[in-house]
């Protein structure tokens, strides 16, 4: 059973920079598991942050980066704002159309 | 523009079924996928499962197996997403959400919550 794992939470000043990163239980994390990045505020629907690794989604500010560090995907936010105070969630695609969510990290701006 | 409409917030006893819908508009709709996820209070997000747009082929979570059947009606361009034997921790927010090339979701439904009381 594959399992992804997340920091259950993080924070960052305002104006700083946060890597929130994204394991998998069964060993490293490379680019076919093609990892993705979500962002949820509470109430809404998870919006599209990154895909493929380093892809950024249509609309997401360039401050929101993707990568490999290690052994584990990355999702770094450089100048964080406010409105950054979200759950972001990573996911990988493990194959045969089946894809697994990460737990999720909270992330606090203050 | 790419758009997902759930069907509306729905109670269910335990012991009895769901069906919510999710209906596309914006993109040809046999071009993509459609994935099932749900999220319970408080709790962080869970993939349920996958239907082809263009053949209805499908994958489940290993969990829900036997209780999940999701289905598309392509003349409608609406996804569905059946939940049999609920149970009280079935309830959550359920979301639709297209899937890409490559591999990942681009556009999300508003969700549905479903409510299980015992």
């Amino acid at each position: 059973q594959t399992v992804v794992t997340q920091e259950p939470s993080f924070s960052v000043s305002p104006g700083g920079t946060v890597t929130l990163t994204c394991g998998l239980n069964s060993g490293s994390v490379s680019t076919s598991f093609y990892p993705s990045w979500y962002q949820q505020t509470p109430g809404q629907a998870p919006r599209t942050l990154i895909y493929s690794t380093n892809t950024r989604s249509s609309g997401v500010p360039d401050r929101f980066s993707g990568s490999i560090l290690g052994n584990k995907a990355a999702l770094t936010i450089t100048g964080a704002q406010a409105d950054d105070e979200s759950d972001y969630y990573c996911v990988m695609y493990v194959g045969s159309g089946i894809w697994v969510f990460g737990g999720g990290t909270k992330l606090t701006v203050l | 523009q790419v758009q997902l409409v759930q069907s509306g917030a729905e109670v269910r006893k335990a012991g009895a079924s769901v069906k919510v819908s999710c209906k596309a508009s914006g993109y040809t709709f046999t071009s993509s996928g459609i994935n099932w996820m749900r999220q319970a209070p408080g709790q962080g997000l869970e993939w349920m499962g996958w239907i082809s747009g263009y053949n209805g082929n499908t994958n489940y979570a290993q969990n829900l197996q036997g209780r999940v059947t999701m289905t598309t009606d392509t003349s409608t361009s609406t996804a569905y997403m059946e939940l049999r034997s609920l149970r009280s921790d079935d309830t959550a927010v359920y979301y639709c959400a297209r899937d890409q090339v490559p591999y990942y979701f681009d556009s999300w439904g508003q969700g549905t919550l479903v409510t299980v009381s015992s």
